[in-house]
């Protein structure tokens, strides 16, 4: 199985000020369709994961523009641009390139 | 808008069995593939297992193979997994998700039902 590898695994962070979560695959993710199936999940306290980005940068359906993804192949990051309060949770990045779907441990943003 | 729910966990005895189901609505659910994801209290997320569309393709974590059944019904848009043999480290909140169409990434997952396995 790929192992996904998240840093760091807490990040306190001033309201409306950025904040950066790194992903790394033991393998490439870059499929034989050309396509990199690497996606962001967030899960807010006591809430089920939610879809934030697919395919590396693609923003799922009303997820705000302040969350961007980014990288290519082992390494890939997620960026809030400025964190507001709702953004309080842990946020994982998930592999779906190679079977099992595998993800990282969980990164918890939360407020200075 | 699309809605999935669970329900069916519980306390059980290790050895034992349950059935969760998982209810969807708001999409045409015969046309995608679902899953099981689980997390056990304070930890990440592990897969468990998924089945496609008409249930000709089923496939499991090492993990619970061999225990565990997914299934489904889509004349009642609904998802099953049949749970056995439990064990302690079966314990968590277990989430059904769907998958997307075009590729294997979870677009939407339901609340989660719990699972406790202890004597």
């Amino acid at each position: 199985d790929i192992v996904m590898t998240q840093t760091p695994l807490s990040s306190p962070v001033t309201l409306g000020q950025p904040a950066s979560i790194s992903c790394r695959s033991s393998q490439s993710l870059v499929h034989s369709d050309g396509n990199t199936y690497l996606s962001w999940l967030q899960q807010r306290p006591g809430q089920p994961p939610r879809l934030l980005i697919y395919k590396i940068s693609n923003r799922f359906s009303g997820v705000p523009d302040r969350f961007s993804g980014s990288g290519a192949g082992t390494d890939f990051t997620l960026k809030i641009s400025r964190v507001e309060a709702e953004d309080v949770g842990v946020y994982y990045c998930m592999q779906a390139t190679q079977f099992p779907q595998t993800f990282g441990q969980g990164t918890k943003v939360e407020i200075k | 808008e699309v809605q999935l729910v669970e329900s069916g966990g519980g306390l059980v005895k290790p050895g034992g069995s349950l059935r969760l189901s998982c209810a969807a609505s708001g999409f045409t659910f015969s046309s995608y593939s679902m899953n099981w994801v689980r997390q056990a209290p304070g930890k990440g997320l592990e897969w468990v297992s998924s089945i496609s569309s008409s249930s000709s393709y089923i496939y499991y974590a090492d993990s619970v193979k061999g225990r565990f059944t997914i299934s489904r019904d889509n004349a009642k848009n609904s998802l099953y997994l049949q749970m056995n043999s439990l064990r302690a480290e079966d314990t968590a909140v277990y989430y059904c998700a769907r998958e997307v169409q075009l590729w294997p990434d979870f677009d939407y997952w339901g609340q989660g039902t719990l699972v406790t396995v202890s004597s």
